[in-house]
């Protein structure tokens, strides 16, 4: 069972407009969760991450929103540019007592059109 | 800024051949991860190493994948025999005390 999903396959946006990526999970026990993004032939890059005592974490043009009650989780990119265009995995994490150990949803494929 | 290194970038293979990946983590990052990502899909974790030792090979295939951190400090992830259903992207991650786990470039391998 996926643990971690992220729904939108893909998402096409204009430069300048706002890019809003989706996650849900369904492990109580996650408590910290994290952002990548992902150019093809090259690994992951981390981006924002957010701890569950939080509902919001922002950095530069990224933001990220939890909902715990929803376990639900957003991240925000005002504005989108061209270099945004990327996949973008959401993962989450049990902390220490789970060996910190990360699970990843499936991505999203954002284009962003000049 | 310091960055997790992994080679060999690509790495093509003909099925039962043994194959070999290697990984040097961020200085001081004493915990170590190898993924595996199917394209499409999310990275999915085989194996994570504290320092030398093993925590977590819960989703390591063994009767083919062996993994080993005989120092600490690097690491080698080898497949033997390769099968076609070996070919993904491997990837090696590391972090220190923190949550964070940091990426290296991976390892695209393709078994014919």
């Amino acid at each position: 069972d996926q643990q971690v999903k992220q729904n939108s396959p893909s998402l096409s946006v204009q430069e300048g407009r706002i890019s809003i990526l989706n996650c849900d999970y369904t492990n109580s026990m996650f408590d910290y969760f994290l952002w990548y993004k992902k150019y093809p032939a090259e690994g992951p890059t981390f981006l924002i991450s957010i701890s569950s005592i939080k509902d919001k974490n922002e950095d530069g043009r990224f933001t990220v929103f939890l909902n715990k009650s929803a376990k639900h989780l957003s991240l925000h990119i005002v504005p989108s540019q061209p270099g945004d265009s990327a996949v973008y995995f959401c993962a989450a994490s049990a902390g220490p007592a789970a060996g910190n150990k990360l699970t990843f949803g499936g991505g999203t494929r954002v284009l962003v059109k000049p | 800024e310091a960055e997790v290194a992994q080679s060999p970038r690509y790495k093509i293979t003909e099925k039962s051949q043994a194959v070999a990946f290697w990984c040097d983590p961020i200085s001081g990052h004493a915990t170590l991860y190898w993924y595996r990502q199917i394209l499409g899909q999310g990275p999915e974790l085989l194996v994570q190493f504290q320092d030398e030792s093993v925590v977590d090979d819960s989703q390591l295939p063994k009767d083919r994948f062996s993994a080993e951190r005989l120092k600490g400090v690097d690491s080698t992830l080898k497949i033997q025999p390769a099968e076609l259903g070996d070919s993904a992207m491997y990837l090696c991650a590391s972090s220190s005390e923190t949550n964070t786990q940091y990426f290296g470039p991976g390892t695209r391998l393709l078994v014919l």
